[in-house]
């Protein structure tokens, strides 16, 4: 079965400073990969998604993450911190097993961004 | 504008009654899904449907169900048999093959 794993519940940066934020999935077949954020009592936002092609993604607000299938990884970065993207970031799996389809999500890595 | 909506924003119920929150979308998407989030432990599915008058029970689907007599709606009931409600409820839903999904804005659920 699909898992997600998000290494740190807690991140914090400084203003300006690389953001990093690690997902490692496990898969038996091509993942679906997704990166949501979510802020103090919303909804969940998509940030970006890889399905095929480029390993590289980008999606909004500046983050990107890259596929590596022989590290199992998605990590999400962003080169530059703003005050804005002190959030809960989520990763994701597809999962089609038995026929349904449902997304299998990490336990959240909550980003902190001090000045 | 196409998009999902859950009402209430915020509910609370006393011990030992039953409550529905709402979840509707217009977004055509066939599959929709139920989720409880709690600090700390992320998101867990409680149930999810792949289309109208079929639904499949989650991770968590004790103490609560769900109807799906129509495409836009997946009301979710949380019975008295559940015994921890309090929490943040989550509606989702998606219309394509690589299963993106669209969240609502959330019910917070408080047991006084």
């Amino acid at each position: 079965a699909q898992s997600v794993t998000q290494l740190g519940s807690h991140v914090s940066v400084s203003e300006g400073a690389l953001v990093l934020l690690r997902c490692n999935y496990s898969s038996s077949v091509p993942p679906y990969l997704f990166w949501y954020v979510q802020y103090p009592n919303q909804g969940l936002q998509l940030l970006l998604k890889y399905t095929t092609g480029a390993t590289l993604v980008k999606g909004i607000n500046g983050f990107e993450a890259e596929f590596k299938k022989s590290e199992t990884s998605f990590h999400l970065t962003k080169p530059s911190a703003h005050m804005s993207d002190a959030a809960e970031y989520f990763c994701a799996v597809s999962d089609s097993s038995g026929g349904y389809n449902k997304l299998i999500f990490g336990a959240g890595t909550r980003l902190a961004v001090h000045p | 504008d196409g998009g999902i909506t859950q009402s209430p924003k915020y509910l609370f119920r006393k011990e030992g009654q039953n409550v529905t929150l709402s979840c509707e979308q217009n977004l055509n998407h066939d599959a929709m899904y139920w989720y409880r989030q709690d600090p700390g432990q992320g998101l867990r599915l409680i149930y999810y449907s792949q289309i109208v008058n079929d639904f499949q029970k989650g991770d968590i689907a004790e103490g609560y169900s769900v109807s799906r007599e129509k495409k836009e709606s997946f009301p979710l009931t949380v019975t008295s048999a559940q015994k921890n409600p309090t929490a943040f409820y989550l509606c989702a839903s998606t219309g394509t093959r690589v299963n993106e999904q669209f969240f609502g804005p959330g019910t917070r659920l408080t047991v006084l």
